[in-house]
Parts: C-alpha cells; structure tokens; sequence
C-alpha cells in the first residue's frame, strides 16, 4: 500500500525567503513521486513529477524537489517566494507496475507574507 | 487543446435528489479518474475509467454513487439520494495512457447538499 505524509498542514514564509514544504512517502515497490498546486476554486495543476530519471526534479515555477530514497522524502523547494506562491500544495505517490492510483497527501496551505 | 472540463461548476440538491457531475477529458485522452475533495482533507480516490470500462472503483462508496464512460460523451459520476456528508468538491482527471502518464485535472464542480 501507498501513502504520503505531508508534514505542517500550514506554511507561513515571508516574500523572497526560502519555500520548503515537506513531504515523506511509504510505497511497496518504487514510486512515481508529484507536487501539485491547487489555487482558490481551481483544480490541480502538476509542478513536477518524479519518475526515475534524475533524483532532483525541476518544474514550473521555480519550484524543485529531491528524491531522497533512503529518507523516503520528496520536498518540495523554492529559493524565493513570490505572493503569487500563496496556494495549496499537494504531494502525491503512485506505485510502479499498475495503472496509475495516485494517493494523495492532505495538502500544504502556503502562506506568503509581504 | 482544451483543458479537462467539468459542468457543472457548482451543484446544489437537497437531501434525497440526484446529483449528476459530468467531465469531458482532454482531447485524445481515453483515461479518466475521479476523486473527492473534503473540507480540510486531500483528495480521495473514487474510481478510474477507460472508455466503457471502470477499472478500478475501490474507492467508490458501495451504495448511491456510481461511474460511467460510454463510448460517445463525458464521463458522469452519479450520486443517488445525496445526504449532506457528500457536500465535496469533486475532481475529474485525464490522461492519455495509464500507467506514469501525468493527470490534468479539471476545475472540478463544488456539490452542496442542503
């Protein structure tokens, strides 16, 4: 079975310091590894996917995470925050080998302080 | 390329109607997923379709709500005989193939039972 753990349900950073939003991960077999940003009254939007390739994965935004597999974590960073950074963020697993069920964490609110 | 879609954007229906979510998934997209978004929690898997097949409907509540991806139209979710506790947001996913392909998520539509 598959779970994410997203640690601080509520993050507070002020504009142009460091963004880290943590997020650890159990999985029977290697996993697909995502952050998705979720704005008021919107769907999700993917920032960046892990899939085996490099442990480090850049996406949208500035944003990047690590794949750390003896930490089981995937955090997600960014150097500088921006006020328009302010939303939900989402960690997600998916399991190899199968068709894609993502499990998703309980989100993230990141809040962008001027 | 038009986004996933969903309508309607927000539904309210009294205890005991009908509520009935349709998505239309990307174009050329044959995979569908649908999850359910509550209150302060992340999203909750519910069921993964191909066109006129539901793979994977564990995540389902057994009774009242069911899936559908015929071969011509959207995707419906359908919720028979709403009580209040199934007020959520609901979110349709695409994607092209199963497996490690990225989903693209709808806007989702906000259910209120009253």
């Amino acid at each position: 079975a598959q779970s994410v753990t997203q640690l601080g349900s509520h993050v507070s950073v002020s504009e142009g310091a460091l963004v880290l939003l943590r997020c650890n991960y159990s999985s029977s077999v290697p996993p697909y590894l995502f952050w998705y940003v979720q704005y008021p009254n919107q769907g999700l939007q993917l920032l960046l996917k892990y899939t085996s390739a490099a442990t480090l994965v850049k996406g949208i935004n500035g944003f990047e995470a690590e794949f750390k597999k003896s930490e089981t974590s995937f955090h997600l960073t960014k150097p500088s925050a921006h006020m328009s950074d302010a939303a939900e963020y989402f960690c997600a697993v998916s399991e190899r080998g199968g068709y894609q069920k993502v499990t998703f964490g309980i989100g993230t609110k990141l809040q962008v302080i001027p | 390329n038009a986004g996933v879609m969903q309508n309607p954007r927000h539904l309210v229906r009294r205890r005991g109607q009908e509520a009935r979510l349709r998505c239309s998934p990307m174009k050329g997209h044959s995979h569908v997923y649908w999850y359910r978004q509550l209150p302060e929690e992340g999203l909750k898997f519910m069921v993964y379709l191909q066109k006129e097949n539901i793979i994977d409907e564990s995540g389902m509540p057994k009774e009242r709500f069911s899936a559908e991806f015929p071969k011509e139209g959207p995707s419906i979710l359908r919720i028979q005989q709403v009580v209040r506790g199934d007020s959520a947001a609901y979110f349709c996913a695409s994607s092209e193939r199963g497996g490690p392909d990225t989903q693209y998520f709808g806007p989702g539509t906000r259910l209120t039972v009253l």
